[in-house]
């Protein structure tokens, strides 16, 4: 079984840019999550979808926003891109119900110049 | 709100050596706890976990026990290999399902 993907694996964008990442989930898994990995704040959850509806949202600016299409595939959007922006953006998916357990992508490297 | 405190190191150890990895953690109700770990590049995988006070949580070597008393959920390992080198994260579950990380823990294991 494939893991989770997630692209492109490395990101360079500019202040004021707009940026869309992208994440696979496991076949199966319905439900994506988003997490935003600093060295300063650490792991920060963005939000989460099922069924192509946001279940659960982080506490972030409404620059942050992601969708789910019918395929459990997810995007993430970030929208006027700001320094303190550039992170590891780390995608995971889940099968809800019984294990519930998270299987994580390797993350996309957003840095913003 | 949901919170976890973890001891951020670094910690560089020798080969063999005994790991202690300190978490405490903030809730409301009762939280099933969990410890990641990352290697480097790569995303987190699920190393162990708990659902419930007492219960032991292990894998590869790693132990942890769902302390309710000390609100705790300390991670150790008799004897720590080359290969434990990573970086190690605490986290919450809580009644609105997001996970709450601590600021993750970078292990060096020195041969």
């Amino acid at each position: 079984k494939a893991g989770v993907t997630q692209t492109p694996r490395y990101l360079i964008k500019t202040r004021g840019q707009q940026v869309t990442l992208s994440c696979s989930p496991i076949s199966g898994h319905r439900s994506v999550s988003w997490y935003q990995q600093t060295p300063g704040q650490g792991l920060q959850f963005l939000f989460e979808y099922f069924s192509e509806t946001q279940r659960n949202k982080g506490n972030f600016p409404g620059r942050f926003s992601g969708r789910q299409f019918s395929n459990s595939r997810s995007e993430m959007n970030v929208s006027t891109l700001e320094l303190g922006d550039s992170a590891l953006y780390l995608c995971a998916s889940r099968q809800l119900g019984g294990d519930e357990k998270l299987f994580f992508g390797s993350g996309t490297q957003l840095s913003v110049l | 709100g949901d919170s976890v405190t973890q001891m951020e190191g670094p910690v560089t150890l020798s080969e063999e050596a005994f790991l202690t990895i300190n978490c405490t953690y903030t809730a409301t109700g009762y939280p099933s706890l969990f410890w990641y770990v990352q290697y480097p590049g790569e995303g987190l995988q699920l190393l162990l976990k708990a659902t419930k006070a007492d219960d032991k949580g292990s894998n590869k070597g790693f132990e942890a026990t769902y302390r309710k008393e000390t609100t705790s959920f300390h991670l150790e390992k008799g004897s720590v290999q080359v290969s434990d080198s990573a970086v190690y994260f605490c986290a919450l579950q809580g009644g609105s399902e997001k996970l709450v990380f601590g600021k993750g823990t970078k292990l060096t294991v020195n041969p």
